[in-house]
């Protein structure tokens, strides 16, 4: 089964930027989105289709995908970016696949 | 407002059974897929499954395949994820999701299952 591996904890300083990176084979031929989850709430989609924003979402998330990587960049990171990440994308049409989630901290 | 409203949280001891519901509003229920996804307390995200409404065609992970029962309802725009006999291990915030060629768009704001004797 297809697998994707993160970070389990990245830090930051505010102001600065955050890199959370996500790893698999062939993943730069994927779609892939990430998602924020803060402690208590639902995950919200905050970059799909490997480099697109929904709206809503402030412009200092962007995402990129070559290679093995996507990576889910933070410029400007605010305190309130705070979360944990999840990278996702699809094996097949219908099945999801999960990375294992990577705390972001905000130092 | 598109939004995906589950069911309340659930007290239930191992071996009863248990149906959670996502009802969606605000857009045609039965032109996207809704999946679900596991999160076991201090845990990552689990895929577990997805439904397309509007014929019922399901396909589950793996992982879960034979462990639960995902089905939908159009006429009343709701999903379902079901257990025959739960355990300890099913603990756990379950949470419906909407796919679009977005990805997983709209969430539901989860059900707590708590399973114990």
């Amino acid at each position: 089964s297809y697998e994707l591996t993160q970070p389990p904890s990245v830090s930051v300083s505010p102001g600065q930027t955050a890199s959370i990176t996500c790893s698999g084979d062939n993943l730069g031929d994927k779609y892939t989105c990430w998602y924020q989850q803060k402690p208590g709430q639902s995950p919200v989609l905050v970059v799909y289709q490997k480099t697109k924003r929904p709206s809503g979402i402030p412009d200092r998330f962007s995402g990129s995908n070559s290679g093995n990587t996507a990576t889910l960049t933070i410029s400007g990171t605010q305190a309130m970016d705070e979360a944990d990440y999840y990278c996702q994308a699809w094996d097949t049409s219908t099945h999801v696949v999960f990375g294992g989630g990577t705390k972001l901290t905000v130092l | 407002e598109v939004q995906l409203v589950q069911s309340g949280a659930e007290v239930k001891k191992p071996g009863e059974s248990l149906k959670i519901s996502c009802q969606g509003s605000g857009y045609s229920f039965t032109s996207n897929w809704i999946g679900w996804v596991r999160q076991m307390p201090g845990k990552g995200l689990e895929w577990m499954g997805i439904i397309y409404p509007q014929d019922s065609d399901i396909t589950y992970s793996p992982s879960f395949q034979g462990q639960v029962t995902i089905s939908a309802d159009k006429s009343i725009s709701t999903a379902y994820l079901q257990w025959s006999s739960l355990q300890a291990s099913d603990t756990a915030m379950y949470y419906c999701a909407r796919l679009s060629s977005s990805g997983l768009d709209v969430w539901g704001q989860g059900t707590t299952v708590t399973v114990s004797s």
